[in-house]
C-alpha cells in the first residue's frame, strides 16, 4: 500500500507556457500533500504545502503566483508552473502523508523549459 | 540557522560488508527522524523512522541509531549487496510540525561486487 503516482514524469515545454503536474494517492486518503523541487546533485527542497480543500502553505521564497497548487481532493494535488522559464527546470516530486511523520514520495517529474 | 548535513563524497564499499551513513544536525529539534532511499531520475523511497526518544530501530538489514544529545544518526546496512547501491537521505521533522520534512543532500553509496 500507500502509492504515490505523478503525471507526467517527463515534460518538455516552451519558455513561456504552462505545465501542470499531478500528484494522486493510489490507495489511500492524503491528509497532507506536499510539492519538491530537487536540482541536480541537491536535496529535495519544499516548495508548499496543501491541504484538501484549502489555500497551499508556501515556504520562503517560491512565488504562489507562478506554482499554483490545487488540492482539489484527498487524492489528488496538481501544481502548475506558470509562464515557465528555462531556470524552473528541475525535478519536481510530490508526496502524500497518512498521518504523523511518513511520507510517501511520487516517482518524480523532470521540467525541462527551453 | 538549521542545518543538516551528510557526507557528501561517495562511500564505496566491498559486497557483504556493512555500509554506515551518517546524519548530522544543528540548531534542530527533530521529533522523528527518516531515511530514505532515492535512485537517479527516482523520487525518495521511505526507508525507516525513528522518534526521539527512541534509541534505535531496525528493518531486516538495516539499522538506525538516533542520538539526539549528539545530534546525529547513524544509519548502516549490513551484508551489502550491489543493489544497495543508491544515495540515501536523512530527513528531520521538527518537533511543532509532524509532517513537514527537511532533507540532508544525501549520500550516494556504491557497493562492488
Amino acid at each position: 500500500g500507500a502509492v504515490v503516482s505523478q503525471h507526467p514524469s517527463r515534460v518538455i515545454c516552451k519558455s513561456g507556457t504552462s505545465v501542470k503536474i499531478e500528484c494522486r494517492s493510489l490507495d489511500f486518503q492524503a491528509t497532507t500533500m506536499f510539492w519538491y523541487r530537487q536540482f541536480p546533485k541537491k536535496s529535495l527542497m519544499l516548495m508548499a504545502t496543501s491541504n484538501e480543500g484549502s489555500k497551499a502553505t508556501y515556504e520562503q521564497g517560491v512565488e504562489k503566483d507562478k506554482f499554483l497548487i490545487n488540492h482539489a481532493s484527498l487524492t489528488l494535488s496538481t501544481l502548475t508552473v506558470t509562464s515557465a522559464h528555462p531556470e524552473d527546470s528541475s525535478f519536481y516530486i510530490c508526496s502524500a502523508a497518512k498521518g504523523a511523520g511518513e511520507q510517501f514520495f511520487g516517482p518524480g517529474t523532470r521540467l525541462t523549459v527551453l | 540557522s538549521q542545518k543538516i548535513e551528510q557526507n557528501s563524497e561517495a562511500l564505496n564499499i566491498q559486497e557483504g560488508k556493512t555500509a554506515t551513513l551518517t546524519c548530522n544536525y544543528t540548531n534542530y529539534s527533530p521529533a522523528y527522524l527518516q531515511w530514505y532511499r532515492q535512485d537517479p531520475g527516482r523520487g525518495p523511497v521511505f526507508l525507516l523512522l525513528i522518534r526521539e526518544n527512541e534509541k534505535e530501530k531496525r528493518k531486516e538489514r538495516l539499522k538506525v541509531t538516533f542520538d539526539t544529545t549528539l545530534k546525529q544518526s547513524l544509519f548502516h546496512i549490513t551484508a551489502s549487496q550491489p543493489a544497495d547501491s543508491a544515495t540515501y537521505l536523512c530527513a528531520l521533522s521538527p518537533s511543532s510540525g509532524y509532517s513537514t520534512l527537511t532533507f540532508g543532500k544525501g549520500t550516494m553509496l556504491l557497493v562492488s561486487p
